[in-house]
């Protein structure tokens, strides 16, 4: 089974400062993906940056990387420069091998202050 | 970019009716697309796997005969919440993977069973 918790239930931050979002993850798939998902008040979700298992470098993606420490099963989202259309839930996401469905986990509202 | 369009956005139905939510994806095939509920302020919850020209997978605990799920061809997954009773206002929400790593994700639809 798969598992993905997010401790951090909201977070404030300071418009243009960075921001890290944690995700850790529980699986015994010896291959796997994270994903990370914005999800703004409309509904809609909006894919930011994923990470394979066997990924040597970290991702990035503009303002977005993914901190990936694989011996601790972490997988955080860092933001940086953050503005303030930011704010909204996101949510981290896995797909183990053989397997396509995504595990969430409960997700992170963040809120950017001006 | 891989599209995926759902409608309706929002509905209102009485209780007792029946509701069909469908997602169509525009610019690539989709042989498997996912159905998630997500309640406010919650994560969204796997309900189904729709595979085109077969029986839908439901996650334990969904009902397969109160969310009825279609998927006759490689572009049209359809979800039909049959004689909605108040407690199936959620936000209902489809996704379909469009590359080897990419869910693309509807817009979602708001279900309210008055």
């Amino acid at each position: 089974a798969q598992k993905i918790t997010q401790t951090q239930p909201g977070m404030f931050v300071q418009e243009k400062e960075a921001v890290t979002l944690d995700c850790t993850y529980d699986t015994s798939d010896p291959s796997y993906g994270l994903f990370w998902y914005k999800q703004p008040s409309s509904g809609e979700m909006i894919f930011l940056i994923y990470q394979g298992s066997y990924d040597q470098q970290n991702a990035t993606e503009g303002r977005y990387s993914l901190n990936f420490q694989k011996a601790r099963k972490s997988a955080n989202l860092v933001i940086s420069a953050s503005q303030l259309g930011d704010s909204a839930m996101y949510f981290c996401a896995m797909r183990g091998v053989g397997n396509e469905k995504l595990t969430f986990g409960t997700g992170t509202r963040l809120t950017i202050i001006p | 970019g891989a599209v995926v369009s759902q409608h309706p956005s929002r509905v209102i139905c009485k209780s007792g009716t029946s509701v069909k939510i469908e997602c169509r994806s525009l610019d690539f095939q989709a042989t498997t697309m996912f159905w998630y509920r997500q309640f406010p302020k919650q994560s969204l919850m796997l309900m189904a796997t729709s595979n085109e020209g077969s029986k839908a997978t439901y996650e334990q605990g969904v009902e397969k005969d109160k969310f009825l799920i279609n998927h006759a061809s490689l572009t049209l997954s359809t979800l039909t919440v049959t004689s909605a009773h108040p407690e199936d206002s959620s936000f209902y929400i489809c996704s379909a993977r469009a590359s080897s790593y990419g869910y693309t994700f509807g817009s979602g639809t708001r279900l309210t069973v008055v």
